[in-house]
C-alpha cells in the first residue's frame, strides 16, 4: 500500500528553467510535509517543508505548494541550475503523540538531471 | 557542529553472521529513526528510539532485527543471521525533541552487503 506516491521516475531541465517535481498522498492523517535530496552513497538531506496549515511554503529558489483537498505537493525549483540534479524525495509525517512527530513515509523519489 | 555519524560506512558479512550498526545523533538530539533503502526504492521506516525507549518499531521485521539507544553511547542496529536479502543501504535519522516540526537529519548511511 504506497501512500505517497512521485509519479515522475526522472525529469531533465535545461539551466535557468523551472523545475517541478509532484508528490500525491492518500494518509489524510499527515500533517507535515517535506522535501529531501539525496545524491548517490549520501544520505538525504533536508531541503523544505509545508506544514498542513499552509498552502505555500517558500525559501530561495524553492517553493513548496500544497493542495490539501486533492492530496497534492510540489516542489518548484527556479531557476534550476546543474548542482541541483540529485534524488528528491517527497517525505509526509505525522504526530506520534504528544507535541513529537514519529516516522517519515518517503515517496519512491523523482531523479532530476538539470542540462548546463 | 557534527552532524549525524554513522559507522561503519561500508559492511560486507556473510550469510549467517551478525551484522552491527551504529548511530551517534546530532548533539543536542535525543530521537533517532532508523530507515532502509533497498535496491531501485525509496527509504522504508523501521524504527523510531528516543534515550532507552522504542517509541515505534512498526518498521521492524519481526526476527533478526532489533535496535537499541542506550542512556549512554550510540544507537545500535542488530541483524542477527543476516541473509543476502538484508543487503541494502541502512539510514539514521535525528531530530530534536518536541517542537511543532519534524526536521529529520540523517546521516550518510552504511552499505551493508551479505555474500
Amino acid at each position: 500500500d504506497q501512500q505517497v506516491k512521485q509519479n515522475s521516475p526522472s525529469l531533465s531541465v535545461q539551466e535557468g528553467r523551472i523545475s517541478i517535481l509532484n508528490c500525491d498522498y492518500t494518509n489524510s492523517m499527515f500533517d507535515y510535509f517535506l522535501w529531501y535530496k539525496k545524491y548517490p552513497a549520501e544520505g538525504p538531506t533536508f531541503l523544505i517543508s509545508i506544514s498542513s496549515i499552509k498552502d505555500k511554503n517558500e525559501d530561495g529558489r524553492f517553493t513548496v505548494f500544497l493542495n490539501k483537498s486533492a492530496k497534492h505537493l510540489s516542489l518548484h525549483i527556479v531557476p534550476s541550475q546543474p548542482g541541483d540534479s540529485a534524488v528528491y524525495f517527497c517525505a509526509p509525517s505525522t504526530r506520534a503523540g504528544g507535541t513529537s512527530y514519529g516516522k517519515l513515509t518517503f515517496g519512491q523519489g523523482t531523479i532530476l538531471t538539470v542540462h548546463p | 557542529n557534527a552532524g549525524v555519524m554513522q559507522n561503519p560506512r561500508h559492511l560486507v558479512r556473510r550469510r549467517g553472521q551478525e551484522a552491527r550498526l551504529r548511530c551517534s545523533p546530532m548533539k543536542g538530539h535525543s530521537h533517532v529513526y532508523w530507515y532502509r533503502q533497498l535496491p531501485e526504492e525509496g527509504l522504508k521506516f523501521m524504527v523510531y528510539l528516543q534515550k532507552e525507549n522504542i517509541i515505534d518499531e512498526s518498521g521492524m521485521p519481526k526476527e533478526r532485527f532489533s535496535a537499541e539507544f542506550p542512556k549512554e553511547g550510540p544507537s545500535i542496529l542488530r541483524i542477527q543471521q543476516v541473509v543476502r536479502g538484508d543487503s541494502a543501504a541502512y539510514f539514521c535519522a535525528s531530530s530534536a525533541p518536541g517542537g511543532a516540526k519534524n526536521i529529520q537529519y540523517f546521516g550518510a548511511g552504511t552499505r551493508l552487503s551479505v555474500l
